[in-house]
């Protein structure tokens, strides 16, 4: 249990569905981010969120919308998506934004993403 | 631009050995670099931090060395045994820029 839930484990789309991912931390932490990862690659930074304030966006595509409504829960809000967006997606917090300090990150179980 | 190598292959080793991995980077001066565990369909899990001025660092079996000039950190884990296996990813950050880098990990098999 690492403090980072995150619902639903699985989640199979149609390309003109729309879904959301739900992530909730438990460790009082100030900063959550969102992390796509896919087979063979290095975990990709998507959105990283400060006390409800996005401090960065990756040049993610706008199909993937983030949603940050307090300091403890984190939304992904997923439409017209492509197979290719077929990947784990890890919320993860810790305890201040950057990565100056040497955060420790805390990752969430996952939600399996699956665009059919 | 900023990489971060780990063996991509996957490291099988022998009940009570000493596992040993890599992580090696180029176009970065990291400040820390940390060591997190992976199992299947599974978030990574923090590990060990080591900070550039640090040559090494211990936490029960595991062992971290960093080294600035080889730009080398090697991960130890002695004793090993079956429930070590897993994926251990490196990351590295601090270096100029505020984010947190990962490499795409090792996977490591530990056999009886």
């Amino acid at each position: 249990e690492t403090g980072v839930t995150q619902t639903p484990r699985h989640l199979v789309m149609g390309m003109t569905n729309k879904k959301s991912l739900k992530c909730e931390q438990h460790l009082g932490h100030n900063a959550m981010y969102w992390y796509k990862q896919s087979a063979k690659k290095p975990l990709e930074l998507m959105f990283v969120y400060s006390l409800e304030e996005r401090v960065e966006n990756n040049s993610v595509p706008s199909r993937f919308s983030p949603e940050c409504p307090n300091s403890s829960h984190l939304f992904l809000h997923l439409h017209t998506l492509q197979p290719e967006d077929s990947a784990l997606y890890l919320c993860a917090s810790s305890q201040t934004p950057g990565a100056w300090s040497g955060n420790t990150i805390y990752f969430g179980e996952g939600s399996w993403l699956t665009v059919v | 631009s900023q990489k971060i190598e780990q063996n991509s292959e996957a490291l099988n080793i022998q009940e009570g050995k000493t596992a040993t991995l890599t992580c090696n980077y180029t176009n970065y001066s990291p400040a820390y670099l940390q060591w997190y565990r992976q199992d299947p369909g599974r978030g990574p899990v923090f590990l060990l931090l080591i900070r550039e001025n640090e040559k090494e660092k211990r936490k029960e079996r595991l062992k971290v060395t960093f080294d600035t000039t080889l730009k080398q950190s090697l991960f130890h884990i002695t004793a090993s045994q079956p429930a070590d296996s897993a994926t251990y990813l490196c990351a590295l950050g601090g270096g100029g820029g505020n984010k947190l880098t990962f490499g795409t990990g090792t996977q490591l098999k530990v056999e009886l």
